[in-house]
């Protein structure tokens, strides 16, 4: 049972460039979500699904798409990548409304040139 | 806006001595508060949780006390241990979809 699963840990980008992180949970979790991290700002909600097929814009949405095609994985793309978007992201999962205990991943450093 | 504010960025304490970390929030909607612990290069981990209809919630070395007029919250680690150094985050939130945090404090517990 590994739990979150983020790739790559570490990425260096150009600016415009595109790149898609990955994401998947083997806990069978309904909920999952995608956090960044930024100094003096905690984490902040970038996107997030409830289920398979289902996805919602949390409170940073700008530059990022996401689809649930699948329960396990929750991938976030960087559509043409910025340098206001280096930052360490956070994939998370919870097992469904009721349960609000998140579980994370292990994060990605995205450094944008 | 920053719903969740944990004003205190860094806190030291001595090996034995009560860690206490601080949380504000704004949004009188939040329903549900949790901390998170967080060491470098791993993602944050569950510690601890507390429901708006109770003030007080302990798991072994650690107490969360919510005071809801308010709108505070804190931690409490007795007797602190060097490895509870990390950086904790408070969380909140207010349905079963959008969870807020605040900005961490590093805490360090010195032997």
């Amino acid at each position: 049972n590994a739990g979150v699963t983020q790739t790559p840990k570490f990425q260096v980008l150009k600016t415009g460039q595109s790149m898609t992180l990955q994401c998947a949970q083997d806990m069978n979790h309904e909920y999952m979500s995608w956090y960044r991290q930024d100094p003096g700002m905690g984490l902040r909600l970038i996107h997030y699904s409830v289920g398979a097929g289902i996805t919602d814009q949390g409170e940073v949405p700008n530059g990022y798409n996401v689809s649930r095609s699948t329960t396990e994985d929750f991938p976030l793309r960087l559509l043409s990548a910025a340098p206001s978007q280096t930052s360490v992201y956070f994939c998370a999962s919870r097992k469904d409304r009721g349960r609000r205990k998140l579980f994370f991943g292990s994060g990605t450093q995205l450094s944008v040139l | 806006d920053q719903q969740v504010k944990q004003n205190s960025p860094s806190l030291s304490v001595q090996e034995g001595r009560i860690s206490i970390l601080n949380c504000d929030y704004t949004n009188s909607m939040f329903d549900y508060f949790l901390w998170y612990k967080k060491y470098p290069a791993e993602g944050p981990t569950f510690l601890i949780s507390i429901s708006s209809i109770k003030d007080k919630n302990e798991d072994g070395r650690f107490t969360v006390f919510l005071n809801k007029s308010a709108k505070h919250l804190s931690l409490h680690i007795v007797p602190s241990q060097p490895g509870d150094s990390a950086v904790y985050f408070c969380a909140a939130s207010a349905d079963n979809n959008d969870m807020r945090f605040g900005a961490g404090t590093r805490l360090t517990v010195k032997p």
